[in-house]
Order: structure tokens, then C-alpha cells, then sequence
């Protein structure tokens, strides 16, 4: 039972262009939310986050939107470039005052064509 | 920021016989988790090894398959024990971005195991 889905394995987009990556989640419990960037052969690195007491947050050229009543977020990035070309992961937890676990999605591979 | 070295960063192996994977951390942290990504799978959590005390095991991952130690605030080890082609994965350890539990992660470059 997949709690956090990424629907498409791979993206191909122009570079200056838009990426979107999009995440589903089923536990209505998530308020949480995360995506990471992995490059082959090195281990994933935190890129953004999201509450879910906000529908959007933004850094710089990447920003993730989030609308809970769809349990829909996607992480967009304006104006892509090659370097961003990588595996990225959505993931989602649920923030108690105590520990609990990150869950991951399969991932999007996401190429950026020059 | 954490710096994250794990080794080895990769390794094909026996059936049958045992891996044990080391990740060092450059600062003291609390908490440190081991995943698993079987090929073309999300990250999965087997376990959380607290310094002083047992690792904690998700359900499907036991200690006997995957015994963990936590000697110190800055090292643990997993071992992947009497190894099986479906053991093939990559295996990567995490610290908390935080002083405490924090769902922002350090993660260290992963092991991938392929087993013959």
C-alpha cells in the first residue's frame, strides 16, 4: 500500500522551461511535506518543504504547492536548467511532538535538455 | 550541515554470506536511520539506531537479517546478514537535520549491494 505516489517515473523538459513534478499522498494524517534531489550515486539532499498549514512555499527558482483537500502537491521549477537533471523524491510525514517516520515516494527521474 | 561517509559504496556478494556497512558522521547526533531502496522502489526505513540502546525496527526488517550497532554519537554500522539476490539494493544512512527528530534529513552517498 503506497502511501506517497509519484505517478510518473520520468520527465523530460526543455531547459528555461517549467518542471512539474507531482505527488500524491493517501494518509490524510500527512502535514508535512518534503521533496528531494538525488544524483546518481550520491545519496538524496533535502531541496523543500511544505506544511500543511500553507498551500505554497518557495525558494529561490523551486516551489512546492500543496492542496490538501486533493492530498495533491507538486514541485515546480522555474526556469529549469541541466544541472537540475535528477532523481527527485516526494515524501511526507506527520509532525508530532515525538518521532515518526519519513515516508518516500518511488521518485521521478527528471531530465533537463539543453 | 552533517558530512555523511559511507562505506563501502559498493559491493557485490555471495549468497549466504554477510555485509557490514559503516557510516561515520563529522558531528554527535542522537538519532541515525538506515534505508533501503530496492531498484525502482521509494526509500524504506528499516531502522532507527539510538546510541545506549536497541535499534528500532520497522515492520518487515528483523534483527537477525539486519543487525545494527550504534557505538558512539558519531558511528553506526549495519550489517545485511546471509544475503539473498533479493537483498540487492542500495542502503543509505540518514541523520536528522536537527538537534532532536526533525523530517529534514542528511542522507550519506548509499552502498549498492548486488548479490550473486
Amino acid at each position: 500500500d503506497q502511501q506517497v505516489k509519484q505517478n510518473s517515473p520520468s520527465l523530460s523538459v526543455q531547459e528555461g522551461r517549467i518542471s512539474i513534478l507531482n505527488c500524491d499522498y493517501t494518509n490524510s494524517m500527512f502535514d508535512y511535506f518534503l521533496w528531494y534531489k538525488k544524483y546518481p550515486a550520491e545519496g538524496p539532499t533535502f531541496l523543500i518543504s511544505i506544511s500543511s498549514i500553507k498551500d505554497k512555499n518557495e525558494d529561490g527558482r523551486f516551489t512546492v504547492f500543496l492542496n490538501k483537500s486533493a492530498k495533491h502537491l507538486s514541485l515546480h521549477i522555474v526556469p529549469s536548467q541541466p544541472g537540475d537533471s535528477a532523481v527527485y523524491f516526494c515524501a511526507a510525514s506527520e509532525m508530532k511532538t515525538s518521532y515518526d517516520k519519513v515516508i518516500f515516494g518511488p521518485g521521478t527521474s527528471l531530465s533537463v535538455i539543453p | 550541515s552533517a558530512v555523511i561517509s559511507q562505506k563501502p559504496s559498493r559491493d557485490i556478494c555471495q549468497r549466504g554470506t554477510s555485509l557490514t556497512i559503516q557510516c561515520q558522521v563529522d558531528s554527535q547526533v542522537t538519532m541515525m536511520f538506515w534505508y533501503r531502496q530496492q531498484p525502482g522502489q521509494s526509500l524504506t526505513l528499516i531502522a532507527t539506531a539510538n546510541q545506549g540502546s536497541e535499534a528500532t525496527y520497522e515492520s518487515g526488517f528483523v534483527i537477525d537479517k539486519f543487525p545494527i550497532s550504534r557505538p558512539n554519537l558519531t558511528f553506526s554500522t549495519l550489517t545485511v546478514s546471509n544475503m539473498s539476490p533479493e537483498d540487492s539494493s542500495i542502503y543509505l544512512c540518514s541523520v536528522p537535520s536537527g538537534t532532536g527528530w526533525s523530517p529534514e534529513a542528511f542522507f550519506g552517498q548509499g552502498t549498492r549491494l548486488t548479490v550473486v
